[in-house]
């Protein structure tokens, strides 16, 4: 059964600070990966999809990488501010699954 | 463009009864999936609509069903309402290919009492 685990599952951090949240994947039959943030009570907004042919992926101050041997992405978020506080999820494409499978997220508290 | 729309935003319903909820996808996507999100269980996936016809479907009971209109614009349907069904109902739509980068829409709050 393919699991997606989001480490850590909560993160508070000052502003400015750069910092990198944790997505690990079982399956290694990918296709691609997606990060999302997620404000509370609302949709989730798309932020990078990185292909499996491709090792990252990057938009403004957020980079995102994918290592598919060892089952893993990361995503930077350089100089963080307080409108990134919210909820990142990634989700596994993967060749088999014909679906979207999320891990439980990661919610960021950047702080003034 | 237009973003995802879902209506209602809010519903409250008691045990027993149904409730339909609708999703218009970005003009010119065809794929619509819906998904359940619950404090406990996180993002789970319902199922995928392509051209109208179901084409992935996630581990849920028959009692949630959907469809999808020549349009595009897709309704959930859950029978029987359980306390447990109460979650936020999101859908997504995509061009094509379900692993097409997914648009989010906003998402119907239900609650069952």
């Amino acid at each position: 059964k393919q699991e997606v685990t989001q480490i850590p599952a909560a993160l508070s951090v000052p502003e400015g600070e750069n910092l990198v949240l944790n997505c690990s994947f079982t399956d290694s039959a990918i296709y691609n990966l997606q990060w999302f943030r997620q404000d509370p009570g609302k949709g989730l907004t798309s932020l990078l999809l990185i292909q499996s042919s491709q090792r990252e992926q990057t938009s403004g101050r957020l980079n995102a990488s994918l290592d598919k041997s060892s089952g893993r992405s990361t995503l930077y978020i350089a100089a963080s501010q307080p409108g990134d506080s919210a909820t990142y999820l990634c989700a596994f494409g993967g060749s088999n699954t014909g679906k979207l499978i999320f891990g439980q997220g990661t919610t960021l508290q950047v702080k003034p | 463009k237009a973003g995802v729309t879902q209506t209602p935003r809010y519903l409250i319903k008691t045990r027993g009864q149904q409730v339909t909820l609708s999703c218009s996808p970005i003009s010119g996507h065809r794929s619509v999936s819906w998904y359940q999100q619950t404090p406990g269980q996180g993002l789970q996936f319902l199922f995928e609509y392509f051209s109208e016809t179901q084409r992935n479907k996630g581990n849920f009971p028959g009692r949630f069903s959907g469809r999808q209109f020549s349009n595009s614009r897709s309704e959930m349907n859950v029978s029987t309402l359980e306390l447990g069904d109460s979650a936020l109902y999101l859908c997504a739509s995509s061009f094509g290919e379900l692993y097409n980068e997914q648009f989010f829409g906003p998402g119907t709050r239900l609650t069952v009492l």
